[in-house]
C-alpha cells in the first residue's frame, strides 16, 4: 500500500524568501503525485499534478514540484512567497491502479512573517 | 456558482444525535467522496461513489453510511454521534476515465459534538 510522508509539520519562513516543502511517498507500483492547498476555513484546492513525462511540474500561484523516482520524492516549491501563500499544503499520492484513492499526507503549515 | 456545496457549514451537536451532512456538485462529475479531516489536519478518505455505486469503502464504522440519490449528490448520515466524530467533512467529486483526475472539493462541514 501506497504511503505519503511530509517531514516537515510547520515551515516558517519570510516574506519573498524562496520555500522548499518536502514530500516522500512510498509505493510498489507507478504513481500519480499531487501537491494541494488549504486556505484557512476552506477546502482544498489542487496546485500541481504529476501524471507522467516531464519531472518538473508548474502549477499555480507560481508554485512548481519536482518528481525524483530514485529519492521517491515530490517537494514543492516556489522562488519568492507571499503573505497570501499562508496556508496548509498537503502532498498526495494515488496508485495507477486505483486512481481515484487519494492518499495524504499529513500537511505542512507554511506561515509567511513580514 | 459554487461547484462543490456542502450544508451544512457548521455543525454543532449531542452525543447519541443522529445527523446528516449534504453534498451537491454541479459539475457533472461521476465520481463523489467524504473525507474526514481530524483536529491534526489529517486528511483520510472514508468513501467515494461512482454514478451512485459505492467503490471506495475504508474501515469506517457502520454508523456512518452515505447515501447517493443520484450522481450530483452524495449525502453522509451519521448515527449515535460519538466525541470522536468530531472533525471537518470533506466532500470531492471528480470525473473518471480522465488520466488521474483533479478532486475538487467541498468548503467542509465542521461537526463538534459535545
Amino acid at each position: 500500500a501506497q504511503s505519503v510522508t511530509q517531514l516537515d509539520s510547520q515551515v516558517p519562513v519570510f516574506e519573498e524568501a524562496p520555500v522548499e516543502l518536502r514530500c516522500n511517498y512510498s509505493s510498489s507500483v507507478s504513481v500519480y503525485l499531487f501537491w494541494y492547498v488549504q486556505y484557512p476555513n476552506q477546502g482544498l484546492q489542487l496546485l500541481l499534478k504529476y501524471l507522467s513525462g516531464s519531472t518538473l511540474v508548474k502549477g499555480i500561484n507560481g508554485f512548481e514540484a519536482e518528481f525524483n523516482k530514485s529519492q521517491t520524492s515530490f517537494h514543492l516549491r516556489k522562488p519568492s512567497v507571499h503573505i497570501s501563500d499562508t496556508a496548509e499544503y498537503f502532498c498526495a499520492v494515488s496508485e495507477y491502479s486505483s486512481a481515484s484513492k487519494i492518499i495524504f499526507g499529513s500537511g505542512t503549515r507554511l506561515s509567511i512573517r513580514p | 456558482d459554487t461547484a462543490v456545496s456542502q450544508t451544512p457549514k457548521y455543525l454543532v451537536t449531542q452525543m447519541g444525535n443522529d445527523k446528516s451532512i449534504k453534498c451537491e456538485q454541479n459539475l457533472g462529475h461521476d465520481t463523489m467522496y467524504w473525507y474526514k479531516q481530524d483536529s491534526k489536519k489529517f486528511l483520510k478518505i472514508m468513501f467515494s461513489y461512482n454514478n451512485k455505486e459505492l467503490i471506495i469503502n475504508e474501515t469506517v464504522p457502520n454508523r456512518f453510511s452515505p447515501k447517493s440519490p443520484d450522481k450530483a449528490h452524495l449525502n453522509l448520515h451519521i448515527n449515535s454521534l460519538e466525541l470522536g466524530d468530531s472533525a471537518v467533512y470533506f466532500c470531492a467529486s471528480s470525473r473518471p476515465g480522465q488520466l488521474q483526475e483533479t478532486q475538487y472539493f467541498g468548503p467542509g462541514t465542521r461537526l463538534l459534538v459535545l
